[in-house]
């Protein structure tokens, strides 16, 4: 099983600060890999897919990058919607595994 | 819009069985593989279960093999959770998501004596 391990556990920024998310991958997953945003009481939001692709509807303002076992999610100006938790996900190899989650909450 | 719609969790003791379904719509079902994921109260994400476009093949999570099987109904564009021999673990809220990444909103498991 291939685990995916993200960084930080939790981060403080403020409205308007850049936030960058990391994921580490146990083994290569190429450029299987989504990132999706969980806000309390709600279900998984698609973000990114293949990686670096944002989902339909995603704004500018989140971006990805990352090959291979090192992964990004860069959030440039934090939004006062955008304090939530992240969570990475591999779907190269069956199980398809989450990451631990970072939360992302206001400092 | 893509619409899941999950249904069927309940309270349930050990050992017992439940199953879930997973209506949807606003897309063509039969051109997509479904899976199912859970997440346990204030836990992380896992994905128990796929199923393929056609359902010739399923693929299991080893928290659930041999106790949950995945099915589907292109019919009814729906797709079916059985679980067998719950375990107090197995609680969570169960969701159903078409490949690609939406997901529904969620049914809970309770799985306690």
């Amino acid at each position: 099983e291939i685990v995916m391990t993200q960084s930080p556990a939790t981060l403080s920024v403020s409205p308007g600060e850049r936030a960058t998310l990391s994921c580490r991958a146990s083994q290569s997953v190429i450029t299987s890999l989504a990132w999706y945003q969980q806000k309390p009481g709600q279900s998984p939001r698609l973000l990114i897919r293949h990686a670096s692709t944002r989902a339909t509807g995603i704004p500018a303002r989140f971006s990805a990058s990352g090959s291979a076992t090192e992964f990004t999610l860069t959030i440039s100006s934090l939004q006062s919607e955008d304090f939530a938790v992240y969570y990475c996900q591999q779907y190269s190899n069956w199980p398809w595994t989450f990451g631990q989650g970072t939360k992302v909450e206001f400092k | 819009e893509v619409q899941l719609v999950e249904s069927g969790g309940d309270l349930v003791h050990p050992g017992g069985s439940l199953t879930l379904s997973c209506s949807a719509s606003g897309f063509t079902f039969t051109t997509y593989s479904m899976h199912w994921a859970r997440q346990a109260p204030g836990k992380g994400l896992e994905f128990v279960s796929d199923i393929s476009q056609n359902g010739e093949t399923t693929l299991y999570a080893d928290s659930v093999k041999d106790r949950f099987i995945i099915s589907r109904d292109n019919s009814k564009n729906t797709v079916y959770l059985q679980m067998s021999s719950l375990k107090p673990e197995d609680t969570a809220v169960y969701y159903c998501v078409k490949g690609g990444g939406d997901w529904g909103q969620g049914t809970l498991v309770t799985v306690s004596s």
